[in-house]
């Protein structure tokens, strides 16, 4: 059974500071990474992929994997109300299935002005 | 350039009857996606399909659910004689190619009554 973890969360986190989401995966044939965001009612966004280990930077947001341990994360630097919402990790398995996309249950994050 | 279009958004059916939901990729796209989200929940893969062929249908229950993406017109996604459980937000994504990003579009709510 391949899955997919995250805390629910509420994280709540104020404004201006650094928001951290978490995601393991249990199958080491793992190959790409994705998180997405949600806001309630609405459809997932894609924000980042990551396929390598290391860490990758767009704008505020920070992609960090780790395949040995099987992790990846999501760094929010100076986060901003309109960051609320749902955070969904999604992973591609190698193989048979590649192309489907594993959600974990989602981390929501609230931003506290 | 539009992005992956779903109709209708909300969608309420009774206790044995039929819905139906469409999809159309966005322009240049011609791999299908279909997930299901559970309130509470997470994203679940159904199906995964190409122009005039279901690719992947091992998410889907066996019974009451088909989906088709025929040469022309939108992906539809069908449950026949619907149940409460049935009851879920449905969303559809499309890739250029199969191992590319999967963009997904805004939903159809369903609610069984």
């Amino acid at each position: 059974q391949k899955e997919v973890e995250q805390n629910s969360g509420p994280l709540s986190v104020p404004e201006g500071a650094i928001a951290s989401l978490n995601c393991t995966y249990s199958d080491r044939g793992s190959q790409s990474f994705f998180w997405y965001r949600q806001y309630s009612g609405k459809s997932p966004e894609l924000i980042m992929f990551i396929y390598s280990n290391g860490d990758k930077e767009d704008g505020r947001f920070t992609a960090q994997l780790n395949k040995a341990s099987q992790y990846v994360s999501l760094l929010i630097r100076d986060s901003q109300p309109s960051d609320s919402a749902t955070y969904l990790c999604a992973v591609k398995y190698s193989g048979a299935g590649s192309y489907q996309l594993t959600f974990g249950k989602g981390t929501k994050l609230s931003v506290i002005p | 350039n539009a992005g992956v279009m779903q109709n209708p958004r909300h969608l309420v059916r009774r206790r044995g009857q039929e819905a139906r939901l469409r999809c159309s990729p966005m322009k240049g796209h011609s791999h299908v996606y279909w997930y299901r989200q559970l309130p509470e929940e997470g994203l679940k893969f159904m199906v995964y399909l190409q122009k005039e062929n279901i690719i992947d249908e091992s998410g889907m229950p066996k019974e009451r659910f088909s989906a088709e993406f025929p040469k022309e017109g939108p992906s539809i996604l069908r449950i026949q004689q619907v149940v409460r459980g049935d009851s879920a937000a449905y969303f559809c994504a499309s890739s250029r190619e199969v191992q590319e990003t999967q963009y997904f579009g805004p939903g159809t709510r369903l609610l069984v009554l």
